[in-house]
């Protein structure tokens, strides 16, 4: 079966520091995969997504950046952490070219001070 | 624009009791619509999925109903328990494989 790992869980992390969330899917191949940032209140909100290794679209202009180096891993970075990214950040995958399911990583709280 | 709106914003019921979720949507071209649970602080999962050509599906004690002539779904919960304290997201995918997400309803089931 498939399973999609998140972490860390939390990061409380001052302004201006880096940031690195890593994800993780196993039990599949070639998955779409995707950065989604929750605000309270708000609905999910999606950062980036990506169809292979390497192929990233951003959604939204800011300050974050993701990777996929490996068919089944995903990052998302910055350089420099803004009050403004906090929040709650999932990953999710789903199956190629369709318009099915998400499934969700357990999502990471960030807290920037 | 396509848009997805849940109200009501937050509910709380008595346990065992039923209650009722809506979903409005205007996206266009519309393909399928589901209802996502969130626990807090956890990824939300999936309750189930409608398409065009669907009106009523069931899980459990989860009904979900759409009219796809008004842009309208609901999601009714049957003898409420207190597990059932989360979060209830509709996500309306469009036929580009866009999804829009509502803000979700907080739902609070009191003992």
């Amino acid at each position: 079966s498939q399973t999609i790992h998140q972490w860390p869980a939390t990061l409380v992390q001052p302004v201006g520091s880096p940031l690195s969330l890593e994800c993780t899917v196993e039990g599949t191949s070639n998955p779409n995969l995707y950065w989604y940032r929750q605000a309270a209140g708000r609905g999910l909100q999606l950062l980036f997504y990506s169809v292979g290794i390497g192929q990233i679209s951003s959604e939204v202009p800011q300050n974050l950046s993701a990777s996929r180096p490996q068919d089944r891993q995903f990052i998302l970075s910055s350089k420099k952490l803004l009050l403004s990214d906090s929040g709650f950040y999932l990953c999710a995958w789903s199956v190629q070219g369709s318009t099915g399911e998400l499934f969700f990583g357990e999502g990471s709280r960030l807290t920037v001070l | 624009k396509n848009q997805v709106e849940q109200s009501p914003q937050s509910l709380i019921i008595l346990e065992g009791k039923n209650c009722t979720l809506q979903c409005n949507y205007t996206v266009s071209p519309f393909s399928n619509l589901r209802w996502y649970k969130q626990d807090t602080g956890r990824g939300p999962v999936s309750l189930t999925i409608m398409t065009f050509s669907e009106n009523t599906k069931s899980n459990g004690r989860y009904t979900a109903t759409l009219d796809a002539d008004t842009k309208q779904s609901s999601l009714h919960i049957t003898a409420s328990q207190l597990s059932d304290s989360a979060s209830y997201i509709c996500v309306v995918s469009a036929r580009n494989y866009q999804l829009i997400w509502g803000a979700g309803t907080k739902l609070i089931i009191k003992p």
